[in-house]
């Protein structure tokens, strides 16, 4: 079966530049997209075909697929992006698959 | 503006049936190019996909849950469900329903979830 890996956590000083890595054989043939979770809410996507941004999605969301890895990248991070992260994608073996999730800390 | 939402029983025992409803407001379940996805997340832990329903009625499961795991609509009252058998304390979680978008299935609108505890 297909398995997304993430690390568990990340952390960023405010301001700066967060990335959160997501590894998956050939995830870069695949589409990716990315989930922001805040404690007690329901995940909110952010990020679909490698790099949209949905509707009302701020623009220091952005994010690449390439080769094994998905990279969200979140620029000038501020304290309200203290939150989990979930990659998924789409695979014929298993379907959906999420990721393990990352805590970002700012 | 679409909105989902779950309902169904907050306390199961083990090893019966976990059933859930995904009413849907503001749009179709028939719409097209649309998939309508059940997922769960244990408590302290990440998200795991259970399946979905494709707007034609087509179904795909978890490879995992599969031989657990029944996904069905119903269009005239705009509404979807899944049933989950012989349930035990790992089932435990807050079930989400969401909608999906073309092959890739990213999840669009999510409803607010739904604790389900498995314990007699």
């Amino acid at each position: 079966s297909y398995e997304l890996t993430q690390p568990p956590s990340v952390s960023v000083s405010p301001g700066q530049t967060a990335s959160i890595p997501c590894s998956g054989e050939k995830l870069g043939d695949k589409n990716a997209c990315w989930y922001q979770q805040k404690p007690g809410q329901s995940p909110v996507l952010v990020i679909y075909q490698d790099r949209k941004r949905p509707s009302g999605i701020p623009e220091r969301f952005s994010g690449s697929n390439s080769g094994n890895t998905a990279t969200l990248t979140i620029s000038g991070t501020q304290a309200m992006d203290e939150a989990d992260y979930y990659c998924q994608a789409w695979d014929s073996s298993t379907a959906v698959v999420f990721g393990g999730g990352t805590k970002l800390t700012v | 503006q679409l909105q989902l939402q779950e309902s169904g029983p907050g306390l199961v025992k083990p090893s019966e049936t976990l059933s859930l409803t995904c009413s849907v407001s503001g749009g179709s379940i028939s719409s097209s190019s649309y998939y309508w996805g059940w997922i769960r997340q244990p408590p302290g832990k990440g998200l795991e996909w259970i399946g979905s329903i494709y707007y034609s009625g087509g179904t795909y499961y978890n490879p995992s849950l599969k031989s657990r795991v029944t996904i069905s609509g119903d269009t005239s009252k705009n509404q979807f469900s899944l049933n989950v058998r012989s349930v035990t304390a790992a089932d435990t979680a807050v079930y989400y329903c969401a909608r999906g978008i073309g092959a890739a299935q990213p999840l669009d609108y999510w409803g607010q979830g739904t604790l389900v505890t498995v314990s007699s």
